[in-house]
């Protein structure tokens, strides 16, 4: 167990729906992170919170949009979903902001779009 | 970004065989991370190199940060092994490989 909590674990929805996706980081960690998994493209960094502000952006699309809130926890929200946002979504989270540090993942949400 | 490539992509062990695994990075990095992703599609952290050499059981890594590259060592394979291999490195954020599939047979 990492200490990284993602909830949903599985996500079924249709194309056009909005989600939101869930991360509580381990105690102490101040910066999460967002990865995409997907068959195609492998893992992908999203974006990146330190504390509250967003401290890197990826690939991340215009559709998806991301927080963290004065306790932490993090939410992915994606919009306007497409069958090609199906994919594994992690969470990660470590103690650092500039020089990353070890992160640790969480067992991710699969988002399935039909 | 930084590119982050692995080599074998494929690799298809008899039990109790040896085996390694290499990562090549484009630009120096502070950060470089070995995982093992399960059948489950859980990222379990195996090593966390920078640099120099580290041990944790059967497996072991070292990263030579001045020539960019990093190596996963594992030592009589069992099944239980078997998933993908993933190196990630990186300053500010973590890039990613395209992963070894390791397949390790009874």
């Amino acid at each position: 167990d990492s200490g990284v909590t993602q909830t949903p674990k599985h996500l079924i929805t249709a194309t056009g729906q909005r989600v939101t996706l869930r991360c509580s980081p381990r105690s102490g960690d101040l910066s999460v992170y967002w990865y995409q998994q997907s068959l195609d493209q492998g893992l992908q960094f999203l974006i990146q919170y330190y504390n509250g502000e967003e401290r890197a952006k990826g690939n991340i699309l215009e559709r998806f949009s991301a927080q963290q809130f004065p306790d932490l926890h993090s939410e992915l929200n994606l919009s306007s979903l497409e069958l090609g946002d199906s994919a594994l979504y992690f969470c990660a989270s470590s103690f650092r902001a500039l020089s990353t540090g070890e992160l640790f993942f969480g067992e991710g949400s699969r988002l399935t779009v039909l | 970004g930084i590119q982050v490539e692995q080599s074998p992509p494929d690799l298809i062990l008899q039990e109790g065989a040896n085996s390694t695994l290499r990562c090549n990075f484009s630009d120096s990095v502070n950060n470089l991370q070995w995982f093992h992703q399960n059948p489950w599609g859980q990222l379990i952290n195996l090593f966390y190199i920078p640099s120099g050499t580290k041990q944790n059981g059967r497996l072991s890594a070292t990263t030579v940060a001045t020539e960019r590259y990093s190596l996963l060592y594992i030592s009589s394979s069992q099944t239980t092994d078997s998933g993908v291999y993933f190196c990630a490195a990186g300053v500010s954020k973590l890039s990613f490989g395209a992963g070894t599939t390791v397949t390790v047979r009874a």
